[in-house]
Formats: C-alpha cells, sequence, structure tokens
C-alpha cells in the first residue's frame, strides 16, 4: 500500500464546476502537507500548503486538513479549462525531510 | 523571482554511459532534494542536502552519487545508465526556516537512455 493514496481519475468537471480532489495518508505523524499541479512534462507547481486541522482557502483553492482521519483534500471552486492537469498530493513524513507524493489525479475541466 | 535552474534541460545518452545533472537552488536556499520521476509516475525521492552534507536518503541506486557544493548547488552523478534511467530529474530547493518545508521544483532534466 502506498503511503499517499489518490483517486487516479481521471476527474472530469464541467467549466465552472468545483473540482474536489482527495488524499490519504498513512503516516500519523506527517505535519506537513502539499498539492502540486504538474502539467505533462513539466515540473510540479505548488498549489497549497497546509499544516493545521481545518481549510485554509487562496484564491479558488480550499485546502482541507483532516489529521485524525489521515485525510487531506483540495477544492478548485470555478473550474477552468486551464486547470486541467495532475494534481500530487505531497506530504511530508514526521521522521526525514523528503515529500511523499500520492500517484497523482487527472483533472480535466471541459468547456 | 528567481526559480531553481536545471542543467541540462534534456539529455541522451547510451547504455552504460555516465550523466551529470545540475541543480541550482533558489538563491539563499540552503537544501536541495532530487526526485526521479518515470513516465505516467509520482516523484520519487532520491536525495537531499543540507549545508552541503546529505540529510537524507531515498530510492537512491548505487550506481547514483549525489553531492552540494559550498555555492549551494548540487550534482547528481548516474554512472552505468541503465534502459530504466530514462525519466524526468527534478531538483528542488527549500530554505531553512523559510515557510514550512515547502519544496520549490525546478524544470527538471529529461534524460533518455538508449
Amino acid at each position: 500500500q502506498k503511503e499517499v493514496e489518490q483517486n487516479s481519475g481521471p476527474l472530469s468537471v464541467p467549466e465552472g464546476a468545483i473540482a474536489s480532489l482527495n488524499c490519504t495518508y498513512s503516516d500519523r505523524g506527517s505535519q506537513s502537507f502539499f498539492w502540486y499541479r504538474q502539467y505533462s512534462g513539466k515540473s510540479p507547481e505548488l498549489i497549497m500548503s497546509i499544516y493545521s486541522n481545518g481549510d485554509k482557502e487562496d484564491g479558488r483553492f480550499t485546502a482541507q486538513l483532516n489529521k485524525a482521519s489521515q485525510y487531506v483534500s483540495l477544492l478548485i471552486r470555478d473550474s477552468q479549462p486551464s486547470d486541467s492537469a495532475t494534481y500530487l498530493c505531497a506530504v511530508k513524513e514526521e521522521y526525514g525531510n523528503k515529500l511523499v507524493f500520492g500517484a497523482g489525479t487527472i483533472l480535466r475541466v471541459k468547456s | 523571482a528567481a526559480g531553481v535552474i536545471q542543467s541540462p534541460r534534456h539529455l541522451i545518452k547510451e547504455k552504460r554511459e555516465t550523466a551529470t545533472l545540475k541543480c541550482y537552488p533558489i538563491p539563499r536556499h540552503d537544501t536541495v532534494y532530487w526526485y526521479q520521476q518515470g513516465p505516467g509516475q509520482d516523484p520519487q525521492f532520491l536525495i537531499s542536502f543540507y549545508e552541503k552534507m546529505q540529510s537524507d536518503k531515498g530510492s537512491i541506486p548505487d550506481r547514483f552519487s549525489a553531492q552540494q557544493f559550498s555555492d549551494y548547488h548540487s550534482e547528481l552523478n548516474m554512472s552505468s545508465l541503465e534502459l530504466g534511467d530514462s525519466a524526468l530529474y527534478f531538483c528542488a530547493s527549500r530554505r531553512l526556516g523559510g515557510s514550512r518545508e515547502t519544496q520549490y521544483f525546478g524544470p527538471g532534466t529529461r534524460l533518455l537512455v538508449l
């Protein structure tokens, strides 16, 4: 079992809708969580970081963290075709510096 | 704003050859991470350096080595290349004490081993 699990998708939503991306992790001691967006052949681009339980909003993006359930999600409001990409959930484990990535969820926003 | 620089951006090698990938972190960033991403795969952590010392080690093959220099740039040396080494290699950097653990990725080096 991967340490960070994501539904690979593809997740298809119409333009203007809310896209909901989910991620679970196994290391209960993890404290830092990140969402990266990656276009094909490009490098991961940081979208959101979250460290405390609850919601964190930044523009059209909202990250949600529930440490008790070991669950982190990303909501994208008013989805645009340019949001179509692979979204990688990354977790920094309790011990060590590395990021552990999920397999990524492919998001397709249809115009 | 300055970003992470990687060179070369593309590299073609043959089996059993060697390759050196370079990474120049964001100015004032003191920690460098190397990741390997195969086709359709998520990035896999290879190795990291903080203040020129190895700080963490992941799934880096023994054929690979890396170091961080006094100017904080890092090089990943790959020997006896195999077909399976074909992948995107990303470098990421972070500043200790900066916005909590955030790693910023470079554009990557695409390595093709023939």
